[in-house]
């Protein structure tokens, strides 16, 4: 089974900052089948990025994802009021299909 | 408009069992592989089972194994979870989406509640 670890768990921030989230995985992704969700209190799952670094349909460009290795990242450029929620990242490549623990980003 | 609506979800009592619907609307149901999904009370995401297109190739959490049954109906555009055996930690809300793509859509998910 393939852990994803976040850091940090939360991130205080004001709006019009940059938020920096982190996912390693405990061993190769497959393809670099990772994925990036947003999730709010009684709102559907949202998905920003997958395959690393592909922004889903919709998702504004302020929204960025990158790999390295077993390292991902989830950058968002100038934090909008509406950013603030919490973040997972989801390895897809194989079965189980694990999330990471989750970072909250909060206003500062 | 594009809409996944999770149903079925409710109160029941440990080794019981209840069946989630989830009806999709609005998009080609059949061209994509799904999900179901939970988060339980204070707690993150735990992915729970996964269906491929075609349906031929089906996944589960080992937390689930045995005791739950993902299915699909593309004719009536719809994802299914039948649960069994019921435990007080399979409490949580259930969401049903599609597998991370270009376009994904989830639902807002329901709620179970496991509980004597």
């Amino acid at each position: 089974e393939i852990v994803l670890t976040q850091s940090p768990d939360t991130l205080s921030l004001s709006p019009g900052e940059r938020a920096t989230l982190s996912c390693r995985a405990s061993q190769t992704v497959s393809s670099s089948y990772l994925a990036w969700y947003q999730l709010k209190p009684g709102q559907a799952p949202r998905l920003l990025i997958y395959a690393a670094s592909s922004r889903a349909t919709g998702i504004p460009d302020r929204f960025s994802g990158s790999a390295s290795g077993t390292d991902f990242t989830l950058t968002i450029n100038r934090l909008e009021p509406e950013d603030f929620a919490v973040y997972y990242c989801q390895q897809y490549g194989g079965s189980p299909r694990t999330f990471g623990q989750g970072t909250k980003v909060e206003i500062k | 408009e594009v809409q996944l609506v999770e149903s079925g979800g409710g109160l029941v009592k440990p080794g019981g069992s209840l069946r989630l619907s989830c009806a999709a609307s609005g998009f080609i149901f059949s061209s994509y592989s799904l999900n179901w999904v939970r988060q339980a009370p204070g707690k993150g995401l735990e992915w729970v089972s996964s269906i491929s297109r075609s349906g031929s190739q089906i996944y589960y959490a080992d937390s689930v194994k045995g005791r739950f049954t993902i299915s699909r109906d593309d004719a009536k555009s719809s994802l299914f979870l039948q649960m069994n055996s019921l435990r007080v930690d399979d409490t949580a809300v259930y969401y049903c989406g599609s597998t991370p793509g270009n376009r994904a859509y989830w639902g807002q998910g329901t709620l179970v509640t496991v509980s004597s």
